[in-house]
């Protein structure tokens, strides 16, 4: 029952790029999250933003979420190598208590 | 340290022969689930918890069992594991509605 859909799958820039990865979703939502993974390592939860909310930022992060179009998007800005890592989002839903659903991913490469 | 302890990391063993992976968080959490990640998959939820002795099925539940006797505790086990549950594993907690803690994951490598 996989519900986030990342896109792109892979995507790499240079050092210094803005990286903007999207996500989709079927349903309805409480709130939505995004995670990063380093390469065989847990998740990091980055930030959490709720579906009555439509933009949230923390440091370099920018976080969108359009409940209409069931899409989100995380923007990176100004990128460093040390960004390279997977993304993931989540949602958690609005009907009782269904646990986080992760997406596939999206595999950021920021190239020095 | 607020924290998801997973053991074992890493682990090399034979199809049958049964295991557990251990996981322990320190955060009195409510709510702890078990994870499957497979290479093109991304993270596949295998059971979760929202409680002791509350314990559900996720999306691939099969060859595996859980509990949950004490709060800070979910121990997976395999009763016999087989080649196809070669993957990394993931324990996670949280309080209902927030983010979620990883552990740092347990590599089963099953011959």
């Amino acid at each position: 029952s996989q519900q986030g859909e990342e896109d792109p799958q892979a995507l790499s820039i240079q050092e210094g790029e803005n990286a903007t990865m999207n996500c989709s979703y079927k349903t309805s939502i409480n709130n939505l999250q995004w995670y990063r993974q380093n390469s065989g390592r847990g998740l990091v939860h980055l930030i959490l933003i709720r579906s009555n909310e439509r933009e949230k930022h923390s440091g370099r992060l920018r976080v969108t979420l359009d409940t209409s179009k069931k899409s989100s998007s995380l923007l990176i800005t100004a990128s460093r190598a040390a960004d390279t890592a997977s993304y993931f989002c989540a949602t958690g839903s609005n009907s009782g208590n269904t646990p986080l659903v992760f997406g596939k991913g999206t595999r950021l490469s920021v190239i020095a | 340290e607020a924290q998801v302890t997973q053991n074992p990391r890493y682990l090399i063993t034979v199809t049958g022969k049964k295991l557990t992976v251990t996981c322990s968080q320190n955060m009195n959490h409510e709510y702890m689930s078990w994870y499957r990640q497979d290479p093109g998959l991304g993270l596949r939820q295998i059971y979760y918890s929202m409680n002791v002795e509350v314990t559900d099925k996720g999306d691939v539940p099969e060859g595996y069992k859980v509990s949950r006797k004490e709060k800070r505790n979910f121990p997976l086990i395999l009763e016999s594991p087989s080649p196809n549950q070669t993957s990394l594993y993931f324990c996670a907690s949280c309080d209902w509605g927030q983010p979620q803690h990883f552990g740092d994951g347990t590599r089963l490598s099953i011959l």
